[in-house]
């Protein structure tokens, strides 16, 4: 069974551009979460998606976005880049079952801000 | 609000040694308590769960005990292994609420 997969797993980026992340969750889950994980700040909470539906949102500012489509993919949108967006941005998946769900982890896209 | 304190690293043991890293939670809610581990250039990787109290999780010689009376997870490991080099985070879920971590750990295993 194919893992969550996220690309690109790389991306630099200049100083008040625009970024696009995206996420395919393993098969069969409808929910999904994005993740900040920028150096010595450990792992931020940024989103929550659920058949489609934005579900929580963590204490980020409105340049960060996103959406979950159909299919359960997901794309998280950055906008007006600063240097402090430089992170990993990890992607979870799970059944959306509720508390005893666990949440399985892709390996990350690496954002770099110029 | 919700939050999980894990001891503060780099830990670094001989290999074969005994591993301990502490973890509390405050004790809102019902949480369901995780170990992840994520190993250089990696994701995370869940390691092991317990959903109630007095559960044990286990996985790959890792165990954590779910203990309501002392809000605690400690992760342990009887022997460990210079490949279990990595950082090792301890999560809390409760309610309609994502997973809060820890600050994570890192274990250095030197041969």
């Amino acid at each position: 069974e194919a893992g969550v997969t996220q690309s690109p797993t790389h991306l630099i980026k200049t100083r008040g551009q625009q970024a696009t992340l995206r996420c395919s969750p393993i098969s069969g889950h409808t929910s999904v979460y994005w993740y900040q994980q920028a150096l010595g700040l450990g792992l931020q909470f940024l989103l929550w998606y659920d058949e489609g539906e934005e579900r929580n949102r963590g204490n980020f500012p409105p340049r960060f976005s996103g959406r979950q489509f159909p299919n359960y993919s997901s794309e998280l949108n950055v906008n007006a880049l600063e240097l402090e967006d430089s992170a990993l941005y990890l992607c979870a998946s799970s059944l959306g079952q509720g508390v005893t769900d666990t949440q399985y982890f892709g390996p990350g896209t690496r954002l770099t801000v110029l | 609000g919700d939050s999980v304190t894990q001891m503060e690293g780099p830990v670094t043991l001989s290999e074969e040694a005994f591993l301990t890293i502490n973890c509390t939670y405050t004790a809102t809610g019902y949480p369901s308590l995780f170990w992840y581990v994520q190993y250089p250039g990696e994701g995370l990787q869940l390691l092991l769960k317990a959903t109630k109290a007095d559960d044990k999780g286990s996985n790959k010689g890792f165990e954590a005990t779910y203990r309501k009376e002392t809000t605690s997870f400690h992760l342990e490991k009887g022997s460990v292994q210079v490949s279990d080099s990595a950082v090792y985070f301890c999560a809390r879920r409760s309610g309609n609420t994502p997973l809060v971590f820890g600050k994570g750990t890192r274990l250095s295993v030197i041969a």
